[in-house]
């Protein structure tokens, strides 16, 4: 099926560093999530983006709808060990006509103590 | 809320048995249940959305006979896999979703197949 392009893959950073990822897309989204999933566990939900140019907060993480709706970034502020684990973007294709979504590929996150 | 529950959490059995895996909606209604697969180090990928009362659509490649998908109630929608193989054995995940914009998911289910 098809994914969403999800960069950096991977990534070793030092605690209280920050992180940013991001998702991008050839095709235009409506809606944006972003979710943080633990191995041996389902994704959840960190932040959700409906609008172009939409800037949300969730305490250390902030995520931003991109203003040609076919990207989205995802940044941690002072990251801690906690913060390990992999990052899934998941975007709604306008005009897909169904609720389903288009997952990327991940950015697996590792911070070093 | 949005909490979604998944059951079992993991399942062994043997190859040609069929494995029935349930996911609950526990505090809203959902209208639509997606079904994911995961394979090691791998992104979800989506198996077959399901809505409420009607037939599941499955994805390109997904064999609707092997994976069985049944929405009965707003609460509640089951994946059976039948005859299972050890090529079947992977992580599924299901979501669900009452408004076309979110999608929260159950924390997955463990299959093994020997």
């Amino acid at each position: 099926g098809q994914q969403l392009n999800q960069s950096p893959q991977s990534m070793f950073i030092q605690e209280g560093e920050d992180v940013s990822m991001n998702c991008t897309s050839s095709s235009i989204f409506n809606t944006w999530l972003w979710y943080k999933q633990d191995p041996g566990e389902g994704p959840v939900l960190l932040i959700a983006l409906y609008k172009a140019g939409e800037l949300t907060s969730n305490g250390r993480l902030t995520a931003q709808f991109g203003i040609t709706r076919k990207d989205s970034f995802l940044n941690i502020s002072a990251s801690i060990p906690s913060d390990v684990g992999i990052y899934f973007c998941a975007g709604q294709r306008e005009g897909s006509g169904t609720y389903k979504y288009i997952f990327g590929t991940g950015t697996r996150l590792k911070v070093l103590a | 809320g949005a909490v979604v529950s998944q059951h079992p959490s993991r399942v062994i059995c043997k190859s040609g048995t069929s494995v029935k895996i349930e996911c609950r909606s526990l505090d809203f209604q959902a209208t639509t249940m997606f079904w994911y697969r995961q394979f090691p180090k791998q992104s979800l990928m989506l198996m077959a959305t399901s809505n409420e009362g009607s037939k599941a659509t499955y994805e390109q490649g997904v064999e609707k006979d092997k994976f069985l998908i049944n929405h009965a109630s707003l609460t509640l929608s089951t994946l059976t896999v039948t005859s299972a193989h050890p090529e079947d054995s992977s992580f599924y995940i299901c979501s669900a979703s009452w408004v076309q914009e979110t999608q929260y998911f159950g924390p997955g289910t463990r299959l093994l197949v020997l």
